[in-house]
């Protein structure tokens, strides 16, 4: 059964950190792995997808690298901003069958002025 | 284009009382999901259509909740009779179908608060 683990839970840094966020899987039988932000009483906002063949997504001052043989991904956020705090999710989407994600359990980011 | 809509977007309600949560997806997305997370967790799938098509429901606690999703459009997930511990945010995501290139756009959630 796959299993999505995060770490840290909770991270919190003055503004203008450059920081990371891990999430690790136990099945490296995947399509895909997606790194959503949630915002308080708001839905998920898909930040990358990265496909199991590639090996990072970059967009702005975010980049998301997989390693799938170790079951590993990172979340590396550069100049931390105070409305970058929110909760990052990391999903995975295992390799056959239909499209179904299954998720960590988040880290919660706060980054203060 | 509007995103996934959700309503209401709380509700409290004491133990044992029924409850329903409505759910629109984007124009023209076939497949339609429903979500639960508790409080500090990710989010777990209750059930997937396909259409009309319930194609997996295998995470609904079928004793008390029940789901349709009527003309394939919007759906409707209820609980009856609600339990202290479906407390939790309740999802929504709709997709284009379910291809590996099929992306869930997520719905702003429902989130219950069972007394």
């Amino acid at each position: 059964k796959q299993e999505v683990t995060q770490i840290p839970a909770a991270l919190s840094v003055p503004e203008g950190e450059n920081l990371v966020l891990n999430c690790s899987f136990t099945d490296s039988a995947i399509y895909n792995l997606q790194w959503f932000r949630q915002d308080p009483g708001k839905g998920l906002t898909s930040l990358l997808l990265i496909q199991s063949s590639q090996r990072e997504q970059t967009s702005g001052r975010l980049n998301a690298s997989l390693d799938k043989s170790s079951g590993r991904s990172t979340l590396y956020i550069a100049a931390s901003q105070p409305g970058d705090s929110a909760t990052y999710l990391c999903a995975v989407r295992p390799a056959g069958g239909y499209n179904k994600l299954i998720f960590g359990a988040g880290t919660r980011l706060a980054v203060h002025p | 284009e509007a995103g996934v809509v959700q309503s209401p977007r709380y509700k409290i309600i004491e133990k044992k009382q029924p409850v329903a949560f409505w759910c629109n997806p984007i124009s023209g997305h076939n497949t339609l999901y429903w979500y639960r997370q508790n409080l500090g967790q990710g989010p777990e799938l209750l059930i997937r259509y396909e259409n009309e098509e319930a194609v997996d429901d295998s995470q609904l606690p079928k004793d008390r909740f029940s789901a349709e999703r009527l003309k394939g459009v919007d759906s409707t997930l209820k609980i009856q009779p609600a339990e202290l511990g479906d407390s939790a945010v309740y999802l929504c995501a709709s997709s284009l179908g379910s291809g590996v290139a099929d992306t869930q756009y997520f719905g702003p959630g429902t989130r219950l608060t069972v007394l």
